[in-house]
């Protein structure tokens, strides 16, 4: 089962324009993670926000947290052609004992066009 | 610092071979786990390892074997491959019990016919 669902599936936009991305989940989570994934490569992590947070922020990137509403928006100001990848918000959840699983939805994919 | 490595990039098997992907990290992560990858399906976690000799099942294992003899080590096993184990495969790890970011492999891209 899918615990976190990204929206939209696909986004376009043009260069300097600001980018936004949903994330919405099931289940009481420990923290949501935003990773990046450039075609034909592995995932690389961008920004961890916790439960007990509402906002963060990373260079351009913003990240928002609304437990009561299960969800978190993931904001690229300024974009840029090499943003260009597919998104994915993962969940970190409890599998037992002190350990964690993440749970990865299935991805926003945006292309920035120059 | 390599990071998590993972061989082969690219397989092609017949039905019902039987595979081992390698995957090594060197940077002493407790957990190292495998997902696999499908279009419009997101990563599915398949086994899962929080420590040497311990191993756990993911969401999907039916199919796939795994061991954990070294920290560095956590290979994954396809018994008896079926077309519909064509996926990328990821390996990664993290520190534990840290709940922190998972570190990925660039995925190896497994075909079966």
């Amino acid at each position: 089962s899918q615990q976190g669902e990204e929206d939209p599936q696909a986004l376009s936009i043009q260069e300097g324009e600001n980018a936004t991305m949903n994330c919405s989940y099931k289940t009481s989570i420990n923290n949501l993670q935003w990773y990046r994934q450039n075609s034909g490569r592995g995932l690389v992590h961008l920004i961890l926000i916790r439960s007990n947070e509402r906002e963060k922020h990373s260079g351009r990137l913003r990240v928002t947290l609304d437990t009561s509403k299960k969800s978190s928006s993931l904001l690229i100001t300024a974009s840029r052609a090499a943003d260009t990848a597919s998104y994915f918000c993962a969940t970190a959840t409890r599998s037992g004992g002190s350990n964690y699983k993440l749970t990865f939805g299935k991805g926003t994919l945006l292309t920035v066009n120059p | 610092n390599a990071g998590v490595t993972q061989t082969p990039k690219f397989q092609v098997l017949k039905t019902g071979q039987s595979m081992t992907l390698q995957c090594a990290q060197d940077m002493n992560h407790e957990y190292m786990s495998w997902y696999r990858q499908d279009p419009g399906m997101g990563l599915r976690l398949i086994h899962y390892s929080v420590g040497a000799g311990i191993t756990d099942q993911g969401e999907v294992p039916n199919g796939y074997n795994v061991s954990r003899s070294t920290t560095e080590d956590f290979p994954l096993r396809l018994l008896s491959a079926a077309p519909s184990q064509t996926s990328v495969y990821f390996c990664a790890s993290r520190e534990q019990p840290n709940t922190g970011e998972l570190f990925f492999g660039e995925g190896s891209r497994l075909t079966v016919l």
